[in-house]
C-alpha cells in the first residue's frame, strides 16, 4: 500500500470549511484514496473514498489532483462535532493480505467555535 | 440496531488473567477484524479473519487469539495479561475487505492492573 503523509494537527473556525491535505505521491494505478475520521473514544467511520474524479457525499469532498499524488478532504461547513483524527488511506479495493485497513497518524482536527 | 457491537465497553482486570472482549456484527459481513488502539493512539491491525482464513498480523503475541463460532461473531481471547495490553480494542467488519465498508464497533477499554 503506498505512503500518505498528513499534518499532524489544524485548526478550523466553526462554520468554515475545513481542508485536510493529504500526500500520497507513490500511489499506484489501481489504488483508491480513502478517507476514516475517529471521533473521541469511538470507532473510525468512513467518510468518502475515490480513485480519479473528485467525489461529493453527504458528509464531505474528496479533490484528487490530476496526477493523483495528493488529495484534500473538504469539510464544506466544519461543526464542533467534526472534531476529531482524520486518516487518509491509500489501497487498492482488494486484495489478498486479509484485506486489512491499516491507519497511520492522521490529522487531528480541532474545529474551534 | 448497533451495527457492530462489542462487550464489554470496559474492562479492569490483574495481571496474569485470562479474559474475553466479545464483539457481533448484524451486518451480513463475511469478514471480521481486531484493532488495537494504545495510549499513542495508533490503530494497528491485530486479526484479519473470514469463514476462509485467519491472517495474523506477525506482531502480536500468541497470548491473543480470535474466535469465531460464526460468521456473525468474532471474539478476542487473551490469555495470561500484562500491563503493556492495556489498550482500546476495536472490532470491525466488512464485506469482501472493501475499504469504503469497514464499519467499527465502539471500543472495550481493557485496563491491566
Amino acid at each position: 500500500d503506498a505512503k500518505t503523509t498528513q499534518p499532524p494537527s489544524m485548526d478550523c473556525a466553526e462554520g468554515r470549511a475545513a481542508n485536510l491535505p493529504c500526500n500520497h505521491s507513490t500511489i499506484s494505478g489501481n489504488e483508491y484514496v480513502y478517507w476514516y475520521r475517529q471521533i473521541h473514544s469511538q470507532g473510525p467511520q468512513y467518510i468518502i473514498h475515490g480513485l480519479k474524479n473528485n467525489e461529493t457525499n453527504e458528509m464531505a469532498s474528496l479533490i484528487i489532483t490530476e496526477d493523483r499524488k495528493s488529495s484534500t478532504l473538504i469539510l464544506p461547513h466544519a461543526t464542533l462535532r467534526d472534531t476529531a483524527v482524520y486518516y487518509c488511506i491509500v489501497r487498492v479495493a482488494f486484495n489478498n493480505a486479509g484485506n486489512m485497513l491499516t491507519f497511520g497518524g492522521g490529522t487531528r482536527l480541532m474545529v474551534k467555535p | 440496531d448497533t451495527a457492530v457491537s462489542q462487550t464489554p465497553k470496559y474492562l479492569v482486570t490483574q495481571m496474569g488473567n485470562d479474559k474475553s472482549i466479545k464483539c457481533e456484527q448484524n451486518l451480513g459481513h463475511d469478514t471480521m477484524y481486531w484493532y488495537k488502539q494504545d495510549s499513542k493512539k495508533f490503530l494497528k491491525i491485530m486479526f484479519s479473519y473470514n469463514n476462509k482464513e485467519l491472517i495474523i498480523n506477525e506482531t502480536v503475541p500468541n497470548r491473543f487469539s480470535p474466535k469465531s463460532p460464526d460468521k456473525a461473531h468474532l471474539n478476542l481471547h487473551i490469555n495470561s495479561l500484562e500491563l503493556g495490553d492495556s489498550a482500546v480494542y476495536f472490532c470491525a467488519s466488512s464485506q469482501e475487505g472493501r475499504v469504503y465498508g469497514y464499519t467499527f464497533g465502539s471500543g472495550t477499554r481493557l485496563t491491566v492492573v
